[in-house]
């Protein structure tokens, strides 16, 4: 059971370029999320999907895409990207939240971004 | 916005002793979660409080729910030096029919040998 699988675990790219961030799980959760960690801002959620086909956004959502074509794949997509994107991206999984959860997110393991 | 801000942004003990940290958030919540953070590492869920709980236990953890003050917090007893490492909440909260999950900005605990 491999939990939620990144990739790459580290990248740089020049301003400008595009790239995909991978994200997969193999525990059938129905939510999925991507965050990035920036040092004194905690965690902000960029978009999240409540099922494969169902994507929104979260707080910070410019200059990034995504799609749900299968409950286990939850790409992020960089546009073109900009200096203030390098951070660190973490992909999260669960199932729905309900009045009897007792349970919280999977996270992956991160990916280090660096856009110079 | 950050939905939760943890309280205080650091905190260093001794091994031994208890450690205290607290969140604060803003809107109604369906449930509140503690994750720790290692250095370079993704997120590990602990505990999850529900908005109906006032006070829940786990091992050495002990989570309050106070939600007419809009607030948690989270009690480690008997630290180790394993216990190194950030703290966060996160708020379970309905948006346009969807469940959210934020988190906070982080406690960052250091436990000295």
């Amino acid at each position: 059971n491999a939990g939620v699988t990144q990739t790459p675990k580290f990248q740089v790219l020049k301003t400008g370029q595009s790239m995909t961030l991978q994200c997969a799980q193999d525990m059938n959760h129905e939510y999925m999320s991507w965050y990035r960690q920036d040092p004194g801002m905690g965690l902000r959620l960029i978009h999240y999907s409540v099922g494969a086909g169902i994507t929104d956004q979260g707080e910070v959502p410019n200059g990034y895409n995504v799609s749900r074509s299968t409950t286990e794949d939850f790409p992020l997509r960089l546009l073109s990207a900009a200096p203030s994107q390098t951070s660190v991206y973490f992909c999260a999984s669960s199932r729905h939240f309900d009045r009897t959860s007792n349970y919280g997110y999977t996270f992956g393991s991160g990916t280090r971004l660096t856009v110079v | 916005s950050q939905q939760g801000e943890e309280d205080p942004q650091a905190l260093s003990i001794q091994e031994g002793e208890n450690a205290t940290m607290n969140c604060s958030y803003k809107t109604s919540i369906n449930n509140l979660q503690w994750y720790r953070q290692n250095s370079g590492r993704g997120l590990v869920h602990l505990i999850l409080i529900r908005s109906n709980e006032r006070e829940k236990h786990s091992g050495r953890l002990r989570v309050t729910l106070d939600t007419s003050k809009k607030s948690s917090s989270l009690l480690i007893t008997a630290s180790r030096a394993a216990d190194t490492a950030s703290y966060f909440c996160a708020t379970v909260s309905n948006s346009g029919g969807y469940q959210k999950v934020t988190f906070g900005t982080g406690t960052k605990l250091q436990v000295i040998p």
